[in-house]
């Protein structure tokens, strides 16, 4: 089965400027999460979805970051302006949903806020 | 925020030898799984160990939980360089997966 899928790999832009990132999940996974990891450190949850629903959005600046679930498959996350701190990979994840499921992860965008 | 906490935050060991990386965390969980990350890739899944299981073996791999004290530990044996890598607790708790800090693990041939 393919993996989940993100893109771009790579993106360096400049403080003040905007920045998208594209994830497709694993087809039939309804669960999907965007963490940011700064470099040494563990993931950080900013949202998770439940199909095209927001289950959790708490760590979300929302100033500046947003995200969406089209049709409860692929996902897109903004961040509008980007400040220097933003420098981090973002990882998205799906799970089947429900207790006890494996996420499974796509290899992140590096992100460099310069 | 972090749900849990790791310990050592780096572990360097030879090849063959066994590692120990312990995870504490703050509220009560469904399950607790422990996640894998090369450098520069993304995490993949090694194990999962649900709130009523005590211990759970996968290959090289032992994971034991404790919820009375909120922690877990992994237990890798016969260590690889290819085992080489950074190792993340997760707990879920209400189909919420957050990471724990992670463990540095280098493995010297």
């Amino acid at each position: 089965e393919a993996g989940v899928a993100q893109s771009p790999r790579y993106k360096i832009i400049e403080k003040r400027q905007s920045v998208a990132f594209w994830c497709n999940p694993i087809s039939g996974h309804a669960t999907l999460y965007w963490y940011q990891q700064i470099l040494g450190q563990g993931p950080k949850l900013l949202i998770q979805f439940q199909n095209n629903g927001v289950v959790d959005d708490s760590q979300l600046p929302k100033d500046r970051f947003s995200a969406e679930r089209l049709k409860g498959v692929d996902s897109t996350l903004k961040i509008q302006p980007a400040k220097l701190e933003d420098s981090a990979v973002y990882l998205c994840a799906s799970t089947l949903g429900g207790v006890g499921t494996e996420a499974f992860f796509g290899q992140g965008t590096r992100l460099t806020v310069v | 925020s972090q749900q849990g906490e790791e310990d050592p935050q780096a572990l360097s060991i030879q090849e063959g030898e066994n590692a120990t990386m312990n995870c504490s965390y703050k509220t009560s969980i469904n399950n607790l799984q422990w996640y894998r990350q090369n450098s520069g890739r993304g995490l993949v899944h090694l194990i999962l160990i649900r709130s009523n299981e005590r211990e759970k073996h996968s290959g090289r791999l032992r994971v034991t939980l404790d919820t009375s004290k909120k922690s877990s530990s992994l237990l890798i044996t016969a260590s690889r360089a290819a085992d080489t890598a950074s190792y993340f607790c997760a707990t879920d708790t209400t189909d919420k997966l957050i990471f724990g800090t992670g463990t540095r693990l280098q493995v010297f041939p």
